[in-house]
């Protein structure tokens, strides 16, 4: 199985930051790499997908990038909107697996 | 526009079996995937399968034993049993559906249901 894992588990910011979440695959999954969106008591949104492809509605201020087994997150211009928890994905081989979650917090 | 909406019946006692289903609308079931995930309390998400809408499945090997994933397209419904829970199948389970593009894609999700397994 390929394991995913994410950094920083938590992360602290204010409103107009830039962050970065990271994202690393224990073996090489192409761009098979997918980022969620989780609110408290809500389902996951899709966000992107192959790595930087961003899903219809998915506004430009989100953006992806990386191959093999490194990858990122990162939201420009941080709003109280995008506090959550976001989540990456490999869609390379079953099962699906997904990290283990990087909390986005208001500083 | 797509919707997915999940129902499962809240509690069930260790050694049963958990049956949830999804019922999908503004969306064909003929040309695409369907998916269950799950979350436990305060923890991260866990793929469980999917199935085709041909029929064939593919599941998570760590749940295949006891996971079974089937489609009732006339009923626009998909639907999991899980047989002899234990208190580690407590979670909240989703529904997605699935495209495939660069592998399987869970591009809309329901809102899920929790199922608390107990005595």
């Amino acid at each position: 199985d390929i394991q995913m894992t994410q950094s920083p588990s938590s992360l602290s910011a204010s409103v107009g930051d830039r962050v970065t979440i990271t994202c690393r695959a224990s073996q090489s999954i192409a761009s098979y790499l997918n980022w969620y969106q989780q609110k408290p008591g809500k389902a996951p949104r899709f966000l992107i997908y192959a790595a930087s492809s961003l899903q219809s509605g998915v506004p430009s201020k989100f953006s992806g990038g990386g191959f093999g087994t490194d990858f990122t997150l990162i939201i420009n211009d941080v709003q109280p909107e995008d506090f959550a928890t976001y989540y990456c994905q490999q869609s390379y081989s079953p099962p699906y697996s997904f990290g283990q979650g990087t909390k986005l917090e208001m500083k | 526009q797509v919707q997915l909406q999940e129902s499962g019946p809240g509690l069930v006692k260790p050694s049963e079996t958990l049956s949830v289903t999804c019922t999908v609308s503004g969306a064909s079931m003929s040309h695409n995937y369907w998916s269950w995930i799950r979350q436990a309390p305060g923890g991260g998400l866990e793929w469980i399968g999917h199935i085709h809408n041909s029929g064939t499945t593919t599941y998570s090997p760590s749940l295949k034993s006891r996971v079974t994933i089937s489609l009732e397209t006339w009923r626009n419904q998909f639907s999991l049993r899980l047989s002899s829970v234990t208190a580690a199948d407590t979670a909240v389970y989703f529904c997605a559906r699935t495209v495939l593009s660069t592998g399987p894609l869970l591009d809309h999700w329901g809102q899920g249901t929790v199922v608390t397994v107990s005595s």
